[in-house]
């Protein structure tokens, strides 16, 4: 079935640290594929989108994602993480004939200060 | 900044009674999504429209759960009756998605949510 993994629940980093959360597809064709940040209580809320081209992708708050076919990869990134950045990210993809978002199970950031 | 108003954000009720939840896409958008989140299940999509016409509903359960666009600004999410077990947050999103080449447009906004807790 096409899909998202989050393989891993929880990462906890320090501030100032790298970070980068994985994200691993299973699509036959090429997948459009979502990064999203949710806080407590929040909505979701789209921090970058990848569909063809260039494979490193930017997107809000400092993030990046770099969209790996080889390795059915589209691992979320960033330099320097603040304590402002725990929260929940999602990864999402489209299947169904490109409307039906399905999401990954979820990673839990915790940032220590 | 356009946003998916989703109304109530809270609600509490009791066991059997009937349920209505309501999102506003944002306009111009054609296509809306309901999803359920809880602890156990993550994000579950439950039904997702295009163009107004229900695409896919298989992942509500059809006995009490009904999802309709009664127009282009109103999405509603039905349940009748209600159980401890729906209890949960609700999301909407809407996006804009279209056939062709150029696809940038694709990438859906959630509303807040509603927070759903039947006693």
């Amino acid at each position: 079935a096409q899909s998202v993994t989050q393989p891993d629940i929880h990462i906890t980093v320090s501030e100032g640290a790298s970070l980068e959360l994985r994200c691993n597809y299973s699509y036959g064709a090429t997948p459009y594929l979502f990064w999203y940040v949710q806080s407590p209580g929040q909505g979701l809320q789209l921090l970058l989108k990848y569909f063809s081209g260039d494979t490193l992708v930017q997107g809000i708050k400092g993030f990046e994602a770099e969209f790996k076919r080889s390795q059915s990869s589209f691992n979320l990134r960033k330099p320097s993480v603040h304590w402002s950045d725990a929260a929940e990210y999602f990864c999402a993809g489209l299947t169904g004939g490109g409307n039906k978002l399905t999401f990954g199970t979820g990673t839990q950031l915790k940032v220590e200060l | 900044d356009a946003r998916v108003t989703q109304t109530p954000r809270h609600k509490v009720t009791e066991m059997g009674q009937e349920v209505t939840m309501r999102c506003q896409p944002i306009l111009g958008h054609n296509t809306v999504f309901w999803y359920r989140q809880t602890m156990m299940q993550g994000l579950e999509l439950l039904a997702y429209f295009r163009n107004r016409a229900p695409l896919d509903d298989s992942g509500m359960p059809k006995d009490r759960f009904s999802a309709e666009m009664p127009d282009a600004t109103l999405a509603t999410l039905k349940i009748q009756p209600s159980e401890p077990r729906d209890s949960a947050v609700y999301f909407c999103a809407s996006g804009l998605s279209r056939r062709g080449l150029n696809r940038g447009s694709y990438g859906y906004t959630f509303g807040s949510g509603t927070r759903l807790t039947v006693v």
